[in-house]
Parts: structure tokens; sequence; C-alpha cells
């Protein structure tokens, strides 16, 4: 069965530190990834998908995340991060082609001055 | 603006009251799908659906109905709410596999 985990609930950073987001997720083939972002009070917005191809994916706002087959991961990384980027970010996975999706329990980051 | 647009933002209600939250999306997606959110709890589905008149339950389907007459349309009822069912609700939709557009929520309040 499908499942995705995000170990750390909450995270801290320093602005301008580098931020890594962890997601594991379980799936048979070859999945699809996302990585989401909800703002305080909003809804969720897409940061970047992964389908197939290149391992690397780059999305809005300066994110990145790469996904390793053997580790069974898909990473969320920003090099600088800004105070706005504090938010909660949800990692997902779904059946390539369908759409059952699962999502992660949520990582809340928060950004020191 | 290509969006998904669900409404009230906010609801407070009492016990057994009947309610419907509207969703209405405008990029002639298929597929649309509630979801609830709770803390410690992430995203759970509560109902999707495929197209007109198909619709299938998820993960916490109980207490909730949906309808989908039309294909822009998808309103969730609570036909007798239950203060367990306090939560903040999204809906959402998208073509397949492209990932997910999401409305701005809905926070419900049962008492």
């Amino acid at each position: 069965a499908q499942s995705v985990t995000q170990p750390d609930i909450h995270i801290t950073v320093s602005e301008g530190a580098s931020l890594e987001l962890r997601c594991n997720y379980s799936y048979g083939a070859t999945p699809y990834l996302f990585w989401y972002v909800q703002s305080p009070g909003q809804g969720l917005q897409l940061l970047l998908k992964y389908f197939s191809g290149d391992t690397l994916v780059q999305g809005i706002k300066g994110f990145e995340a790469e996904f390793k087959r053997s580790q069974s991961s898909f990473n969320l990384r920003k090099p600088s991060v800004h105070w706005s980027d504090a938010a909660e970010y949800f990692c997902a996975v779904g059946a390539g082609g369908t759409y059952k999706y699962i999502f992660g329990t949520g990582t809340r980051l928060k950004v020191l001055a | 603006e290509a969006q998904v647009t669900q409404n009230p933002r906010y609801l407070i209600t009492v016990t057994g009251k009947k309610l419907t939250v509207t969703c209405s999306q405008n990029m002639n997606h298929e597929y649309m799908s509630w979801y609830r959110q709770d803390p410690g709890l992430g995203l759970r589905q509560i109902y999707y659906s495929m197209n007109v008149e198909v619709t299938d339950k998820g993960d916490v389907p109980e207490g909730y109905k949906v309808s989908r007459k039309e294909k822009r349309n998808f309103p969730l009822i609570l036909e007798s709410p239950s203060p367990n069912q306090t939560s903040l609700y999204f809906c959402a939709s998208m073509d397949r596999g492209r990932g997910y557009t999401f409305g701005s929520g809905t926070r419900l309040t049962v008492v």
C-alpha cells in the first residue's frame, strides 16, 4: 500500500540558512511525487512535482527536490531560507496515471530572523 | 484565473443542523475531491469524484455526503454534523497526475 512519512513535525532554521525537509514514501512502482506548501490561513499550493526523468526537479519560490529511488525519498531543499518561507509543507505520493494520492502529515517550518 | 472556490470560509454550527459547503472549479477538471485536515493527521480524503455523477468514498467518508451534478461543482453535505467533524476542509480538483489545485479552505466548528 502507498504511504508517505515526513519524519520531522517541526523544523526551525535561521533566515539565510539552508533547508532540507525529508519525505519517505512506500510504493511498488515509480510514483508521482509532490511537495505542497500551506501558508497560515491558506490552501495548499503546489511547489513542485516529479513524474519521471531528471531526478532533480526545480519548483517555485527557489525550492528543489531530489528523487532517490534507492532510498525511497523525495527531500525538499532550499539553499537560503527567507522569513516568508515559514509555513507547513506537505509531501504527497500518487499512483502514476491515477487520481489516488496520499499526503504526509506535514512539517511545520519556523524561520528565525 | 484558474481556481477552486469554496464557501463559506468559516462556519460555526450546532450539532445536528444540516449544512452544505460549496465548491466550484473553473478549470474543466474531471476529478474533484474533498479533504479534511486535522492537527497531526495531515490531509485525509473524504470523498472524490471522477466525473459527473461518479463519486466514491475516500478514507474517512462517515457522516458526509457529496453530489456531482455538474462538472464544475462538488458540494460537501453534512446531514447531521457532530463535534468530531470540527475541522478544516479543503476542496481540490486536478487533471490526471498533474497535481491538485486546492481551494482556500473552510474552517468548520460544530458545537
